[in-house]
Parts: C-alpha cells; sequence; structure tokens
C-alpha cells in the first residue's frame, strides 16, 4: 500500500527546534519531490517546503524561511523537516506529502499522495 | 503573490443535489490550480489538477473547470461522504485558498 508517515513530532517549548521525519512505504521516495504542508487548529491549510527528488531543489515558505530547513537522504527513503527557534504560531499538524507524477510529468506544485500528520505544539 | 479567495465559506446542501464551489486567483494562473477534498480527522487528498483533470480514483461527479483567475468545482450529486473541507491550491507559490466547508 502506498503510503506517507510523519514522525517527529510532539510539545517543544518556544525557541527550541525539532526535526521532523517522512518515509515512505509501498513506494520509491527518492523518485518523487516532496512536501511539507502544514495545519494549525482549526484553520486551512499553509504550504511550507518543498525538496527536490535529488535534493537539488528547495523552497521555503516566506513565514519559515531562516527557520525550517528541508533535506533527504534517499538511501534511507527519507525526508526531514528542521525546525528550529519554534514559535507558538507554528503549532499545527504537520504533513508530508508526494509530488504528482503521471509519467513522464512530475507536478511539483500537486500533491497526491499524504501521510496522517504528527502533531507539533509550540508552548512554555 | 498570487491569493486565491474561495467561496462560499460553507455551503449547506442535501444529498442529490449539485454543489458549485467557487476560487478565484488574484492574477491569472491559467490552469494551474487543484482541488482537494479534506474530510474531518483525515489528510488532505487530491481531487482534480490542471484545473479539470480528475485524479486517479476520484468519482466521476466531481469536475473541475475554469482558467485564467476564475475557477469552479463541482459535485453533481452530493453523497453524504461528500461533507469536508474542500480547497483549491495554485503552483506560483504552492498557496492554498481559504476552503469551503460543504455540509450535507
Amino acid at each position: 500500500q502506498v503510503q506517507l508517515v510523519e514522525s517527529g513530532g510532539g510539545v517543544v517549548q518556544p525557541g527550541r527546534s525539532l526535526r521532523l521525519s517522512c518515509t515512505a512505504s509501498g513506494f520509491t521516495l527518492n523518485t518523487y519531490g516532496v512536501h511539507w504542508v502544514r495545519q494549525a487548529p482549526g484553520k486551512g491549510l499553509e504550504w511550507v517546503a518543498l525538496i527536490s527528488l535529488d535534493g537539488s531543489d528547495k523552497r521555503i515558505a516566506d513565514s519559515v524561511r531562516g527557520r525550517f530547513t528541508i533535506s533527504r537522504d534517499n538511501s534511507n527513503n527519507t525526508v526531514y523537516l528542521q525546525m528550529d527557534s519554534l514559535r507558538p504560531e507554528d503549532t499545527a499538524v504537520y504533513y508530508c506529502a508526494r509530488e504528482l507524477v503521471v509519467p513522464p510529468r512530475h507536478y511539483n506544485y500537486y500533491m497526491d499522495v499524504w501521510g496522517k500528520g504528527t502533531t507539533i505544539t509550540v508552548s512554555s | 503573490d498570487i491569493v486565491l479567495t474561495q467561496s462560499p465559506a460553507t455551503l449547506s446542501s442535501s444529498p442529490g443535489e449539485r454543489a458549485t464551489l467557487s476560487c478565484r486567483a488574484s492574477r491569472t494562473i491559467s490552469t494551474y490550480l487543484a482541488w482537494y477534498q479534506q474530510r474531518p480527522g483525515q489528510a488532505p487528498r487530491l481531487l482534480i489538477y490542471d484545473a479539470s483533470t480528475r485524479a486517479a480514483g476520484v468519482p466521476a461527479r466531481f469536475s473541475g473547470s475554469g482558467s485564467g483567475t476564475d475557477f469552479t468545482l463541482t459535485i453533481s450529486s452530493l453523497e453524504p461522504e461528500d461533507s469536508a473541507v474542500y480547497y483549491c491550491q495554485q503552483r506560483s507559490n504552492w498557496r492554498f485558498g481559504g476552503g469551503t466547508r460543504v455540509e450535507i
């Protein structure tokens, strides 16, 4: 079964760091670009970051630029989101999602498989 | 930055009825628009991409149309399981619209 699984969430104090992981099963993650999208409690979806399939291209939302970093380890089939200097407004469910691929096209702006999400709570 | 505005905020309807959801872009985006469905407590699900192409496994009652700045998601005959929030999303900065809640 094709699925993504996020891990690494939890409760963290403001100013601290956390690293989220996104792993895949049922497919090879290193053939896809991967996004992180977050959703604050009761709010809509906010795109956070994108990394290309080979890791050469990384994009970060203005709201987290300079604090969040996206990376990947294709040997371990894992994508990471390093979150530093966390703020209360970063409290959200964080989803990883893979880019849509309809061979031979890679649509790095659409997301067709999503994980169930991991919850980050930033609070003192 | 391109902003997507969705309307209505909430749509209340009955099974079998037709639902029309709107998404308006602040600048032209050609047909680079997707629609997602998010049921309560679940992750989003891709329904439509490139404004009108149904994603794999999406029922035919879901259809998308539009280009430029005005887009529509139509659910031709509502089913109870269509109760969800629907988001549009564009490619230039990957941003989502604010969502439309569909209550059945």
